[in-house]
């Protein structure tokens, strides 16, 4: 099946800049998601990018999408500790709605 | 996006008995999804719930153990049956609006633990 691989763990300073990454192995991605899940709670669509784009803004969180590599990237400006979470990145194929998953990366940011 | 609520929210069994895990949106969806997301881990697709017609299962997964229904577009149940301590996770539904359209949003999840 697809893979979806993150790496486990990501700790920065209140005010500085996250940086989380995501590789997938599905060539026929059609879009590409991140989602956040705080402690104890479901999951929060954060953002998700066409396959066809290489950038996307919104607010504080860039995602940057290099499709011959497969790598996803979550850029979280002025990263604040209610950023703390753990970050999922999901891939869509072109076979219908389902999405497939990374592992997570949980995020830790110090005051 | 769509409103999601789940009941119960979470739930504490005993080992061979079942639960009954209930999703009802704001609204009518096209697609309704159950994931399982065991502890520590990430989500994997139980099934699709379709409606008027038997859920679309994924591989490991089958009827007898996740009965599922979808009565109409605003509500599913699944079911874990006859269940065991391996059971123990965090069942989330999820839905897209229109067949095709990119968001997919989740519901709170119903944290199960199996004794």
């Amino acid at each position: 099946g697809e893979d979806v691989e993150q790496s486990l763990f990501l700790s920065v300073r209140e005010g500085d800049s996250s940086v989380i990454n995501c590789t997938y192995t599905d060539s026929s991605s059609t879009y590409l998601y991140w989602y956040k899940q705080e402690p104890g709670a479901g999951l929060q669509l954060l953002t998700y990018i066409f396959s066809n784009m290489d950038m996307k803004q919104d607010q504080r969180l860039t995602v940057l999408l290099n499709k011959k590599d497969k790598h996803l990237s979550l850029r979280i400006a002025d990263t604040q500790t209610g950023d703390s979470a753990i970050y999922f990145c999901a891939e869509r194929g072109n076979a219908g709605n389902m999405l497939t998953f990374g592992g997570g990366t949980r995020l830790m940011v110090k005051p | 996006s769509a409103v999601i609520s789940q009941k119960p929210s979470r739930d504490i069994c005993q080992r061979g008995t079942s639960l009954t895990i209930q999703c009802q949106v704001d609204s009518q969806v096209t697609m309704m999804f159950w994931y399982r997301q065991q502890p520590g881990q990430s989500l994997t697709l139980i099934a699709t719930a379709n409606q008027g017609s038997e859920a679309t299962y994924e591989s490991g997964f089958v009827i007898d153990k996740f009965p599922i229904s979808r009565p109409n577009l605003t509500f599913s149940t699944l079911t874990v049956s006859n269940m065991s301590p391996e059971d123990s996770s965090i069942y989330l539904c999820s839905v897209t609006r229109l067949a095709g359209v990119n968001e997919q949003f989740f519901g709170p999840g119903t944290r199960l633990t199996v004794l």
